[in-house]
């Protein structure tokens, strides 16, 4: 079964500390992963995803076929870091996106 | 110059009520749907049109009925609205599929958050 866990429903740091929200996905064949992200009281944007393996406002995401996860991480958090984070996964020859529950981060001065 | 529009941002209504939740985009996309955040935020997909024709049709109870006059606009009717229906709906739209296994970004409107007292 197609699944994205997000174990982490809240993370909470203080500003400038390193910051690693995972995402583990469950997926027979080759997906496609992305993470996106909603700051308080906008839309739903997409922040990166794997096949572009670009790095979007210093955060970058490796997919880790073996250990199948794609944790999300930023070596200097900032305050406006602050926000839902949802991992997702497509697959199966569908553009359809399955996602992960969200992790909320809280970043503290 | 908004990518894509939810109205209303906002909708409070009873139980037993009919009522609709309209998606326009100005994209050029193919490609729309419709997902449900719920209260725990947690997001699936409920429908996906692709040129006005229904592509993905998850479970979802017959009293949703998704309506494309064109392939700019998805419409959300709800028929019969219960307690449970009470979420955020998430329109959101795309190029659609296309080189596989690649796909394209999905762009997500604002939300409509309804709740049914």
């Amino acid at each position: 079964a197609q699944r994205v866990t997000q174990p982490e429903k809240l993370l909470s740091v203080f500003k400038g500390a390193p910051v690693e929200l995972k995402c583990n996905y469950s997926y027979s064949g080759s997906p496609e992963l992305f993470w996106y992200v909603q700051y308080s009281r906008q839309r739903l944007q997409l922040l990166l995803r794997h096949i572009s393996r670009e790095s979007i406002k210093g955060f970058t995401a490796d997919l880790n076929k073996g250990e199948t996860s794609f944790h999300l991480k930023k070596p200097f958090a900032q305050e406006e870091d602050s926000a839902m984070y949802y991992c997702a996964l497509s697959g199966d020859n569908t553009d359809k996106l399955i996602f992960g529950t969200g992790t909320r981060l809280q970043v503290f001065p | 110059d908004t990518a894509v529009s939810q109205t209303p941002k906002y909708l409070v209504t009873q139980m037993g009520n009919d009522k609709s939740i309209k998606c326009e985009q100005n994209l050029g996309h193919d490609t729309m749907y419709w997902y449900k955040q719920d209260s725990k935020k947690f997001l699936k997909i409920m429908f996906s049109y692709n040129n006005k024709e229904l592509i993905i049709n998850e479970t979802v109870p017959n009293r949703f009925s998704p309506k494309s006059p064109d392939k700019a606009h998805l419409n959300l009717h709800i028929n019969s609205l219960e307690l449970g229906d009470s979420a955020v709906y998430f329109c959101a739209s795309s190029r659609g599929l296309f080189d596989w296994p690649e796909t394209d970004t999905q762009y997500f409107g604002p939300g409509t958050r309804l709740t049914v007292l």
